[in-house]
């Protein structure tokens, strides 16, 4: 039982890249998360999902799609990253809904030049 | 906007201590208040939650305490270790539109032997 874990660990762009961060979880989760940590600021939601096929806005949404194809799996998009996208991006997962224990992954650190 | 307000930023005592971190909130539709705790490098981890109708919740040297009138709520280690030394985050549930957690800015707190 792997929890959840991302892919990459590390990564580091250049200013109008594009890349893609996999977070998976293998606990039967409904709800996943896309968090970015910033020194000062918290984590702060950046898309969620429900369920299989759905996804929501979080709080700081823009620059950034997300895709939840199969239940395990929620995928992060940068489709032109830019430097103030450089973060720490942490997965989370919960069974059924936001006040059930949130299990975080081990994050990406991201830096975009 | 901040809709938790988290302090102190970072937080020293010595071992032994009760360090204590307060968040305090406005959104009275908040309905679940929980704490996570995360160690460098790794991803947070729930530490202990409360809900509004209970005014404190202990779980072995971790209490909450809840004041719902002033809109405060606050974590109280006691007999702090070196091991606690970690980053703190209160956090709260927004259920009445959607169903999500909000982060305070988290407290860095070290414990000195």
């Amino acid at each position: 039982n792997a929890g959840v874990t991302q892919t990459p660990k590390f990564r580091v762009l250049k200013t109008g890249q594009s890349m893609t961060l996999l977070c998976a979880q293998d606990m039967n989760h409904e709800y996943m998360y896309w968090y970015r940590q910033d020194p000062g600021m918290g984590l702060r939601l950046i898309h969620y999902s429900v369920g299989e096929g759905t996804t929501a806005k979080g709080e700081v949404p823009d620059g950034y799609n997300v895709s939840r194809l199969k239940k395990q799996n929620f995928l992060l998009g940068l489709e032109s990253a830019a430097p103030s996208q450089t973060s720490v991006y942490f997965c989370a997962s919960s069974y059924l809904i936001a006040s059930d224990t949130q299990y975080f992954g081990p994050g990406t650190r991201l830096t975009v030049l | 906007q901040q809709q938790v307000k988290q302090s102190p930023q970072s937080l020293i005592v010595q071992k032994g201590g009760i360090p204590i971190i307060n968040c305090a909130y406005e959104n009275t539709a908040f309905d679940y208040f929980p704490w996570y705790q995360q160690f460098p490098g790794k991803g947070p981890a729930l530490l202990i939650a409360i809900r509004p109708d209970v005014s404190e919740k202990k779980e072995g040297r971790f209490t909450i305490s809840f004041n719902k009138s002033a809109k405060q709520f606050s974590l109280h280690i006691m007999d702090s270790q070196p091991g606690d030394s970690a980053t703190y985050f209160c956090a709260a549930r927004e259920s009445y539109n959607t169903d999500k957690l909000i982060f305070g800015t988290g407290t860095r707190l070290q414990v000195f032997p």
